[in-house]
């Protein structure tokens, strides 16, 4: 098993432009969650995901817009990106929420000029 | 609310020596899970650990051994004999038992630099 995937590793993108990190997990697990990482400051969560077509706003969502089509992927949208989006994004999941652990992707790096 | 402090930024100790990394956590709920991640300078997030409220007893693997005492709300986190390959940023986490509102949050990390 391939576990957690994500693509780019990493991206240089102009201020306004917009892109779509994937992330897809093998591992059939139901919940899929968004964090990004900025220095020092630990992760926070963006959006997650309880399961294919249903998601919900994180502690930071402002700037990004998810999708949940399918039990497998897991797409983080930026629209009109902006300077503090600078920052490492990483994708997680879980069989269920809670207890269960949480297994994350390798990360995608992302750097707004 | 949940908060976890990891008052601790940043530690420098020579390789043999023994750590310990805390983790002091606030929550409301009775039952809860507390865990530990390891992000070596590669930058993924490697599981270390997981631990329930109901369950006070101290864990080993290996030279990793865990301390969880609710009388203090802590989980702090023993290397034993550290070795270069432990200088990572450590992140402890706490989320609610269950429910579709537990979600994890995190400490901001501990760096851990051995020195040879």
């Amino acid at each position: 098993n391939a576990g957690v995937t994500q693509t780019p590793k990493f991206r240089i993108l102009k201020i306004g432009q917009s892109m779509t990190l994937q992330c897809t997990q093998d591992m059939n697990h139901n919940y899929m969650y968004w964090y990004r990482q900025d220095p020092g400051m630990g992760l926070k969560l963006i959006y997650y995901s309880v399961g294919a077509g249903i998601t919900d706003k994180g502690e930071v969502p402002n700037g990004y817009n998810v999708s949940r089509s399918t039990t497998e992927d897991f797409p983080l949208r930026l629209e009109l990106a902006a300077p503090s989006q600078t920052s490492v994004y990483f994708c997680a999941s879980s069989y269920d929420t809670g207890r269960e652990t949480q297994y994350f992707g390798p990360g995608t790096r992302l750097l707004v000029l | 609310a949940q908060k976890v402090t990891q008052a601790q930024t940043e530690i420098s100790v020579v390789e043999k020596e023994d750590v310990t990394l805390d983790c002091v956590y606030e929550t409301r709920d009775t039952t809860y899970y507390l865990f530990w991640y390891k992000q070596p300078p590669s930058g993924e997030l490697v599981f270390l650990i997981r631990r329930n409220s109901f369950d006070e007893q101290n864990e080993i693997s290996g030279r990793y051994s865990w301390n969880f005492q609710k009388s203090t709300s802590s989980f702090n986190f023993t290397i034993t004999a550290s070795q270069v390959v432990d200088s990572a940023v450590y992140f402890c986490a706490l989320t609610k038992y269950t429910g579709a509102n537990s979600k994890l949050t995190f400490g901001k990390g501990i760096t851990l630099s051995v020195r040879p």
